[in-house]
């Protein structure tokens, strides 16, 4: 199995300050015929289920606010948000999808400064 | 717009077998990979396995494979989990997902349930 490993488990950030989650996979989940990494961001609100923020590891989906970014390739990956507001407090969960099974991170928990 | 619904029990006593239902609603799910995943309380999120909407390719995760069983009915327009031999271990939220692209399950989930607590006690 891909192990995915965030860090920092938790972040305390200021409201309008940027916020940065980092995500590495214990191999690369970029597939090579098509140069895709196959890579997933989520958010967690609580008593929520997760939604979907970001795939292909850089592509925001259709109504997320473009505060939030993402990048990377191969095995290390970021989430960033550049301004901090408060409805983005929430636990934040990369997954890949390259092979079974599909693994996520463990989390990390962005609370409010 | 499509919405998904666990049902189930919320209490399985050990050893038995913990069943599940996701009914989906507002779209068919013809042609789309289905999954199982799991949240224990205060931790992280586990895939189950996926199945694809006709029964004929199910995928289960390793650590699971010996204890579920991922079924379909198209009529229904519902997929179903059966994890026997339960323990406390198993006490989680199950959340049903949709695979976002058709005929692949190696995408994101972009739909979720709102999931279903199941606790296992005596």
């Amino acid at each position: 199995d891909i192990v995915m490993t965030q860090s920092p488990d938790s972040l305390a950030v200021s409201l309008g300050e940027r916020a940065t989650i980092n995500c590495k996979s214990s191999q690369s989940v970029l597939y090579s015929s098509n140069n895709q990494n196959y890579l997933a961001w989520y958010q967690q609100k609580p008593g929520q289920p997760p939604k979907l923020l970001i795939s292909w590891a850089s592509s925001r989906e259709s109504g997320v606010p473009d505060r939030f970014s993402a990048s990377g390739s191969g095995t290390d990956f970021t989430l960033s948000i550049s301004s901090l507001q408060a409805e983005d407090v929430a636990v934040y969960y990369c997954q890949h999808y390259y092979s079974t099974p599909q693994t996520f991170g463990q989390g990390t928990k962005l609370e409010i400064k | 717009q499509v919405q998904l619904q666990e049902s189930g029990p919320g209490l399985v006593k050990p050893s038995e077998a913990l069943s599940l239902t996701c009914t989906v609603s507002g779209g068919s799910v013809t042609n789309y990979y289905w999954a199982w995943i799991r949240q224990p309380p205060g931790k992280g999120l586990e895939l189950i396995g996926n199945i694809y909407y006709d029964g004929s390719t199910t995928n289960y995760n390793p650590s699971l494979k010996i204890r579920v069983t991922i079924s379909a009915d198209t009529s229904k327009n519902q997929y179903s989990l059966k994890l026997s031999s339960v323990t406390a271990a198993d006490t989680a939220v199950y959340y049903c997902a949709r695979v976002r692209t058709m005929t692949t399950f190696f995408d994101a989930f972009d739909m979720w349930g709102q999931g279903t607590m199941v606790t296992v006690s005596s």
